[in-house]
């Protein structure tokens, strides 16, 4: 079956760049049938949607407005994965980090089916 | 602030049914499917509902899904102890974004 799997720092310093990966195993990154998102949660923000990246003859990215400015989701398919770097970080990006996949067809969209385990990351000197 | 409205909290009994709305606008509910997300103490999001009203395989027919016009709704009957956990719906938003409720802690009493 379908696994994500996170890795990355759980502790990033103000100012630097947070760095997270999410190795697929069951699926290709390059799939025409699947999106890549990257979402986080914090007991302020809730669950906040962050991007995603997808292949359909070619790579596209979506990012939300609020991290637009700050955030680079990038496939890797020589490793079948996909990473998260968010730039600039402040205490406010505190939050747990989850990778997921959304799963879809040309007809019907079937939701985030497969989560990633999560990544608690700490923004603190 | 969430862009979908969720309240915050439900309760029901053993055996009752249970109801979980999700308000949005025309740019989300209203145009795109809705997709419900079942959330345990310290684990990761579980896919529960997918395009307003489909189980994937293994959720237990007693979780319904529902959707008019810019709002939608969880239905939960035969309320269990172990579902007791945290619900969020969720849609594409026409921004190009997905947008999330910020979710409904369900006590079982």
């Amino acid at each position: 079956q379908v696994q994500l799997q996170q890795s990355g720092p759980g502790l990033v310093k103000p100012s630097q760049t947070l760095s997270l990966t999410c190795a697929i195993s069951g699926d290709s990154v390059s799939s025409n049938s699947a999106a890549w998102n990257w979402i986080r949660q914090s007991p302020s923000r809730g669950l906040e949607w962050l991007g995603r990246t997808y292949y359909r003859s070619k790579w596209y990215n979506d990012y939300a407005v609020s991290v637009k400015s700050r955030i680079t989701i990038n496939p890797d398919t020589s490793k079948n994965q996909f990473s998260l770097q968010l730039n600039s970080v402040t205490p406010e990006d505190t939050a747990v980090y989850y990778c997921a996949r959304f799963r879809l067809s040309s007809v019907e969209s079937y939701g985030m089916d497969v989560w990633g385990q999560g990544t608690t990351v700490t923004v603190s000197s | 602030q969430s862009v979908l409205t969720q309240p915050p909290s439900a309760s029901g009994t053993p055996g009752q049914r249970v109801t979980i709305s999700c308000s949005g606008s025309s740019s989300n509910i209203g145009s795109n499917t809705v997709n419900w997300y079942q959330q345990l103490p310290g684990t990761a999001p579980k896919l529960l509902i997918y395009s307003n009203n489909q189980r994937p395989s293994g959720v237990p027919d007693r979780f319904s899904g529902s959707k008019s016009g810019t709002s939608a709704s969880l239905a939960i009957s035969g309320l269990q102890s172990e579902d007791e956990a945290d619900y969020y719906c969720a849609a594409w938003d026409d921004s190009l974004k997905e947008v999330f409720g910020g979710g409904t802690k369900l006590t079982v009493l």
